[in-house]
């Protein structure tokens, strides 16, 4: 079945450090995006792409890069971990060209910065 | 701005007593609206979007453009129901979600 997954699911790293996070969608969607899940702000937009080599910023891109090389991958790198960026992140997909269809989220991963 | 307000962090009730979740939003054009619910240790899903007018497991909304706002209801609450929900809104295929409001329903 087709799915859309993250991993690690838990990640703790020490501030400074780069990370990066997985997203991997079968869909075969051309949308993908990264948001931040925190108490009081819900989720916030990181960075989005809409195809193939396209990236674009979000609400909340500072420290935060993407790229995007085959259709299937979208992985969010923190260039140097701050404590500010423990959270909760969720990769989403959905279809080209079509603003209303549902957004497929993945299980989430939990990161923390000591 | 483009921007989505839930007012209650925190939303309880008892078993069989009606729900309102209040979101309001503000956005210049046609919004496209959609609730989203998480429950315990699973992902985030849709549960249903304003262009269907549909009913998904007793849940509706509908989209009041002269108060710009688009509550979910449900007459008789479930422990079920147990979740987080978000209200969002889409721009340019990018949602724009709520902070959220946690409904807890006690049996």
């Amino acid at each position: 079945d087709a799915e859309i997954t993250q991993s690690p699911r838990h990640k703790i790293t020490e501030t400074g450090r780069q990370v990066t996070l997985a997203c991997h969608q079968t869909w075969n969607h051309n949308n993908m995006f990264w948001y931040r899940q925190d108490l009081g702000h819900g989720l916030r937009l990181i960075h989005y792409s809409y195809g193939v080599h396209d990236t674009n910023k979000g609400e909340v891109s500072d420290g935060y890069s993407v790229s995007r090389s085959n259709t299937e991958d979208l992985p969010l790198t923190l260039e140097s971990a701050a404590s500010s960026q423990t959270s909760v992140y969720f990769c989403a997909s959905n279809s080209k060209g079509i603003s209303t269809d549902t957004q497929y989220f993945g299980p989430g991963t939990r990161l923390t910065v000591l | 701005a483009q921007r989505v307000t839930q007012p209650e962090k925190l939303l309880s009730v008892f078993k069989g007593a009606p729900v309102e979740l209040k979101c309001n939003y503000s956005y210049s054009g046609s919004p496209e609206l959609f609730w989203y619910v998480q429950y315990s240790r699973q992902r985030l899903q849709l549960l249903l979007r304003h262009i269907s007018r549909e009913s998904i497991k007793g849940f509706t909304a509908d989209l009041n453009k002269g108060e710009t706002s688009f509550h979910l209801k449900k007459p008789f609450a479930q422990e079920e129901d147990s979740a987080m929900y978000y209200c969002a809104l889409t721009r340019g295929g990018k949602l724009i979600f709520g902070q959220g409001t946690e409904l807890s329903v006690k049996p």
